[in-house]
């Protein structure tokens, strides 16, 4: 597609189930990362992949949290026993490449709620 | 994280400067970027820096020392279409940001 794309765009889920957020970055762009968002908060970075290199997967918060990349395409989130501070939006941006060349294009991004 | 350092709000009138300053770790750093987002929005890109020296483009100009570990990006003519976060960026093995700056212009 022309953007990333994201989806769902808006999920409320119940604490304790699990969920699971989809990334489909610009086609041809190896590198994608996936951000939080609190509510008038900056980002905050959680796992970033790079072509068939191993993720950075140093800003994930717990090991509830993971997340996965076929190749060089989609990307998922899977965030298993929702709390209720697992509430933002959930930002997915890719590039062309992960260094200097590297402007990061952002999906709109994924709000989770959790009640 | 990478000691990102921006302040958390500026306020400027329609039509005046504003200059929003960053502070970053120096090592193992590979740029500089400014993103703008706007409330509910995804952010996008404004500028990238590698090399010392100012970036002009428009009315935004960015602005980077490597050895300082200093950046700020400079809107000038504000509009109030500019009141937006400004989300400082650092590129080390990855790409990581501050808090972000949240700018409001009033007329």
């Amino acid at each position: 597609g022309a953007g990333v794309s994201q989806s769902p765009s808006n999920k409320v889920t119940e604490k304790g189930k699990d969920v699971e957020l989809r990334c489909d970055p610009i086609s041809g762009h190896t590198a994608l990362y996936w951000y939080r968002q609190r509510l008038g908060q900056g980002l905050e970075f959680l796992i970033y992949f790079q072509g068939n290199s191993a993720p950075d997967k140093s800003g994930l918060p717990s090991d509830r949290f993971s997340a996965e990349r076929t190749g060089e395409s989609v990307s998922t989130l899977t965030i298993q026993r929702t709390q209720q501070e697992d509430s933002a939006v959930y930002l997915c941006a890719s590039s062309l490449a992960g260094g200097a060349a590297g402007e990061l294009f952002f999906g709109e991004g994924s709000r989770l709620t959790v009640l | 994280g990478q000691n990102i350092d921006q302040p958390t709000e500026m306020t400027a009138t329609e039509g005046a400067i504003v200059q929003i300053n960053c502070t970053y770790q120096t090592s193992g750093f590979n740029g500089l970027f400014w993103y703008q987002q706007h409330a509910g929005e995804a952010p996008t890109f404004l500028s990238y820096n590698v090399l010392d020296g100012l970036e002009e483009k428009g009315r935004f100009s960015s602005f980077l020392s490597r050895s300082k570990g200093y950046s700020y990006l400079l809107l000038k003519e504000l509009q109030m279409k500019d009141s937006a976060s400004y989300l400082c960026g650092r590129l080390g093995d990855k790409l990581s940001f501050g808090a972000g700056t949240t700018v409001t212009v009033r007329a």
